[in-house]
């Protein structure tokens, strides 16, 4: 069974500083690890899919890298506008294309 | 105007009424899932439909049924609602290759 844990539970940034998220997964034959953007009350928003090890991938201020058993969101010089609840999202191989979802990391950016 | 759309964003019913809640999508895709969400637990798959004749029970089907009426159109019903079905609802599409995921705006159930 696909499992993915994400930490921390809640981060609290002030705006400008750095840090980062944390996706553990285990999975039979990762096909794509995904990262969605969720504001209260909204449908998640896609960010991005990495697919394997040693990818990375960037939209302004965020950067999803990826290795065999986790995945880091980079936030770097985060503003308020940034505050939302991120999710991690993995397809197995035997998961006929169903996203197994982590329970998200709420992140607020205070000013 | 939203590529996934849901109906109604809001709902109230009393427990064990029959409710309906609707999605559709522009985006051409082929593949729709319906999820709930609910504080603590993350989003968890409930229906799956790969095509307009192909319906798949997600990991928390039991006390609800879809209906795939056409490609574009994908219906969630609970057939006797009961309070511990209060929660978020989503639709979501995707491609042939069924990875990435496009959501709607979710469904607000409460059930009294």
């Amino acid at each position: 069974e696909d499992q993915v844990t994400q930490s921390p539970e809640a981060l609290r940034l002030q705006e400008g500083e750095s840090s980062s998220l944390n996706c553990s997964y285990t999975v039979s034959g990762l096909r794509g690890l995904f990262w969605y953007r969720q504001d209260p009350g909204k449908g998640p928003e896609f960010l991005f899919t990495l697919y394997s090890a040693g990818e990375e991938k960037e939209k302004e201020r965020l950067k999803a890298t990826l290795t065999k058993k986790e995945s880091f969101l980079h936030i770097t010089a985060p503003k308020p506008e940034d505050s939302a609840t991120y999710l991690c999202a993995v397809v197995g191989g035997g998961s006929n294309y169903k996203l197994t979802f982590g329970k998200g990391t709420l992140l607020t950016v205070n000013p | 105007d939203a590529d996934v759309t849901q109906t109604p964003r809001n709902r109230i019913t009393k427990t064990g009424k029959r409710i309906m809640l609707e999605c559709s999508q522009t985006k051409g895709h082929d593949r729709m899932y319906w999820y709930r969400q609910d504080p603590g637990l993350g989003l968890r798959l409930i229906y799956y439909s790969f095509d307009v004749k192909d319906i798949n029970k997600g990991e928390i089907s039991d006390g609800y049924s879809v209906s795939r009426q056409a490609q574009a159109k994908f219906s969630l019903s609970l057939e006797s609602a009961i309070p511990n079905q209060t929660a978020l609802y989503f639709c979501a599409t995707s491609d042939y290759d069924g990875e990435t995921q496009y959501f709607g705006p979710g469904t607000r159930l409460l059930v009294l």
